[in-house]
């Protein structure tokens, strides 16, 4: 079984630069999730897809960052304009559905540098 | 602000020594799950403690839940270099979304 995907794995940017991610999770799984992970801290959700509609996105800063998941499969997370603190591994994870007790799968994660 | 505290956040061990981990929430929780993350890697799924005072084993590893349901531990027994990597505790506390709050993990050191 395919996991969860994700491109580019490295991205080096000049902060106020764009950039963006892509994730394409496992087949058939309903939720996908965008988490940030800075070094030496634990992952932090950022935004929480139900198939195509956003269910939690309150830890998303909406003045840079967006994501979509438009046909309810693959998802894009965007930042624009990037700032140093950004850097971070963006993790992108599904899970078969949302709710309590289920099992996340995260992909291998798109490491940002913002320089 | 943090929702879930991880103790210790390093540790450094010498092969064949026992290791240990604790996660503590100040919220009673509907279950915790674990996960482990290599040097590099991304995290992956360990284990689910849904029941009060429950305890799992995996092979060296054991998993406990606290009886209030705020705290959980694990445990390596003759810790291996296979075992290096950071643990995360990962809280759920009961929303209908199932969301997860991460503790801030605990980086596992082995020397051989």
């Amino acid at each position: 079984e395919a996991g969860v995907a994700q491109s580019p794995r490295y991205k080096i940017i000049e902060k106020r630069q764009s950039v963006a991610f892509w994730c394409n999770p496992i087949s058939g799984h309903a939720t996908l999730y965008w988490y940030q992970q800075i070094l030496g801290q634990g992952p932090k959700l950022l935004i929480q897809f139900q198939n195509n509609g956003v269910v939690d996105d309150s830890q998303l800063p909406k003045d840079r960052f967006s994501a979509e998941r438009l046909k309810g499969v693959d998802s894009t997370l965007k930042i624009q304009p990037a700032k140093l603190e950004d850097s971070a591994v963006y993790l992108c994870a599904s899970s078969l559905k949302t709710g309590a007790g289920n099992t996340i799968y995260f992909g291998e994660g798109s490491w940002l540098t913002v320089v | 602000g943090q929702q879930v505290m991880q103790i210790p956040q390093y540790q450094h061990v010498q092969e064949g020594e026992d290791f240990t981990t604790y996660c503590n929430s100040s919220t009673t929780l509907s279950n915790i799950q674990w996960y482990k993350q290599r040097p590099g890697g991304h995290p992956v799924f360990l284990i689910q403690l849904v029941k009060s005072g429950e305890v799992k084993k995996q092979k060296r590893l054991t998993f406990q839940f606290g009886e209030a349901k705020k705290n959980s531990s694990l445990h390596i027994t003759a810790t291996q270099t296979t075992d290096v990597g950071t643990y995360f505790c990962a809280a759920d506390r009961g929303s209908t979304l199932g969301r997860l709050y991460f503790g801030r993990g605990t980086q596992l050191t082995v020397w051989p």
